[in-house]
C-alpha cells in the first residue's frame, strides 16, 4: 500500500460527458502528480501541483484541468470526453517540491482510475 | 526533449532464467535514472535508482548500472521467479521538479 488513494477505481461514461477523478496523497506529501497511461502513448505526465499551486505542466489537454485543495487532495477534471480519453489515470505524490536535497525522484503511485469512454 | 527508450515488445521467459531489459535515455543535463515496476492491478512502485554515472542501483535481486558513455540503464536479474511477472518502466528526472519521464514499459511474463 503506497498510501496514495484514488477514487473511483473504475468509471464508464459517454462521449461529451465530464468526470472528476480524486486523489489523496500520502500523509505529509505536498506534491501531487497526474499521469495518463494508455496502450499507445504509455505513461504521460499531465500536471503537477505543490502545496496548492501548479508547479509543472505536461501533455495536458485544454479540456482537462486539475487543482489541489488546502487539505492537499487533488482532483483531475476531464470534460467533453472523447473515445481517445479512455485510459488509466494515475496520481502520485512525493514529499519534495523538486530539486535540491529533498528531491529523491521517488514518486508514490495510487492504484489508478480506469476511465472508459463509450 | 528528455526521453527514455525501452526495447520493444513483451518478454517471456522461464523461471530461473536471466532477465535483461534495455533502457537508453536522451537528456540535456545529468539525469537521475529509475526503474519502476507495476504488478497486476497495482500502481507503479520504485524498484531501484541511480543518481550519477557509474552508480549501480539494486533491489530484490535486480540491478542496473548508470552508463553515461552509452546513455543506458539496463535492468538485469540473474534468476527470475514467477512473482517477478510485471510491467517494468525505465524513467528519468533532471530533478528540477521531481517530474519523471517514463519509457513505454516492458511486460515481463515468467512461466514456471
Amino acid at each position: 500500500d503506497s498510501g496514495v488513494t484514488q477514487t473511483p477505481k473504475h468509471l464508464i461514461t459517454a462521449t461529451g460527458q465530464r468526470v472528476t477523478l480524486r486523489c489523496s496523497p500520502r500523509s505529509g506529501d505536498l506534491s501531487v502528480y497526474w499521469y495518463q497511461q494508455s496502450l499507445d502513448q504509455g505513461l504521460q505526465f499531465l500536471i503537477q501541483y505543490y502545496n496548492g499551486e501548479e508547479r509543472a505542466k505536461g501533455n495536458i489537454l485544454e479540456r482537462f484541468s486539475a487543482q489541489q485543495f488546502p487539505d492537499l487532495h487533488s482532483e483531475l477534471n476531464l470534460s467533453s470526453l472523447e473515445l481517445g480519453d479512455s485510459a488509466l489515470y494515475f496520481c502520485a505524490s512525493s514529499a519534495a517540491k523538486g530539486g535540491g536535497l529533498l528531491s529523491t525522484g521517488e514518486l508514490f503511485f495510487g492504484e489508478g482510475s480506469r476511465l472508459t469512454v463509450l | 526533449g528528455d526521453s527514455v527508450t525501452q526495447m520493444e515488445g513483451p518478454v517471456t521467459l522461464s523461471e530461473e532464467a536471466f532477465l535483461t531489459i534495455n533502457c537508453t535515455y536522451t537528456a540535456t543535463g545529468y539525469p537521475s535514472l529509475f526503474w519502476y515496476v507495476q504488478y497486476p492491478g497495482e500502481g507503479l512502485q520504485l524498484l531501484l535508482k541511480a543518481t550519477k554515472a557509474d552508480d549501480k542501483g539494486s533491489n530484490k535481486g535486480f540491478e542496473a548500472t548508470y552508463r553515461k558513455e552509452t546513455t543506458s540503464f539496463h535492468l538485469e536479474k540473474g534468476s527470475v521467479q514467477v512473482s517477478d511477472s510485471a510491467v517494468y518502466f525505465c524513467a528519468l528526472t533532471l530533478g528540477g521538479n521531481n517530474r519523471l519521464a517514463f519509457g513505454k514499459g516492458n511486460q515481463v511474463v515468467v512461466i514456471p
